[in-house]
């Protein structure tokens, strides 16, 4: 089964400071990694997304970094905010016998806490 | 912005019952997804949905589920017969005009079998 590996499972970071998530894949074929932030109660949201043509994408204080030959792609949260406290989840569309129709898989998530 | 809604946002269901989870995609796009995420575990995927049927759909996507789009907004998740290892929350996604573009998650639909 395709795996997708995401550490820490939880991160604890002071405000201000830069939070790290970084996830691993097993398979080589994909379009395009995104990655969600959930508050709780609340469905996933679409946080920033990174397609495998480029190394590094950068929005605002969120940016995805992408090393295609070590199969890895992290998230980065700098100046991390106590508001940014949430469960954040990488996730990859992985592809199985050349075909795809968008079937994400997700890491387990981190629960990153910010505190003030 | 253009966004995914779910109703229920809970639904109580003794097990054995049908139950009939509803979602309205965003209103351009053509793909639309169904996951679930039992508490405190990741998001897992059921099913895809493209063009009035089914593209993919995982093991746990048994006889017991179907998805319909009855009409040309909705689009629902029907479990026949519930277990108590089916009590979740399930998200409906959505995504533009081909299969790998971002998907758009609604707040879910927390689902409680008894």
């Amino acid at each position: 089964q395709q795996q997708v590996k995401q550490s820490p499972q939880s991160l604890i970071v002071q405000k201000g400071g830069i939070s790290i998530i970084n996830c691993a894949y097993e398979n080589t074929a994909f379009d395009y990694f995104p990655w969600y932030q959930q508050f709780p109660g609340k469905g996933p949201a679409l946080l920033i997304a990174i397609r495998p043509d480029v190394s590094e994408k950068k929005e605002g204080r969120f940016t995805i970094s992408f090393n295609k030959s070590a199969k890895q792609f992290s998230l980065h949260i700098m100046d991390s905010q106590p508001g940014d406290s949430a469960t954040y989840f990488c996730a990859a569309p992985l592809i199985a016998g050349g075909t795809s129709y968008g079937k994400l898989t997700f890491g387990q998530g981190t629960i990153l806490t910010v505190h003030p | 912005e253009p966004e995914v809604t779910q109703t229920p946002s809970h639904q109580v269901t003794q097990m054995g019952q049908e139950v009939i989870l509803r979602c309205v995609p965003i209103s351009n796009h053509l793909y639309f997804y169904w996951y679930r995420q039992i508490l405190g575990q990741k998001v897992e995927f059921l099913v895809s949905f493209y063009n009035n049927e089914i593209s993919e759909k995982s093991e746990i996507f048994d006889d017991q589920f179907s998805v319909e789009r009855p009409d040309g907004s909705n689009f629902t998740l029907k479990i026949r017969s519930t277990k108590l290892e089916d009590s979740a929350m399930y998200f409906c996604a959505s995504s533009g005009d081909r299969a790998n573009q971002p998907q758009h998650f609604g707040d879910g639909t927390r689902l409680s079998i008894l």
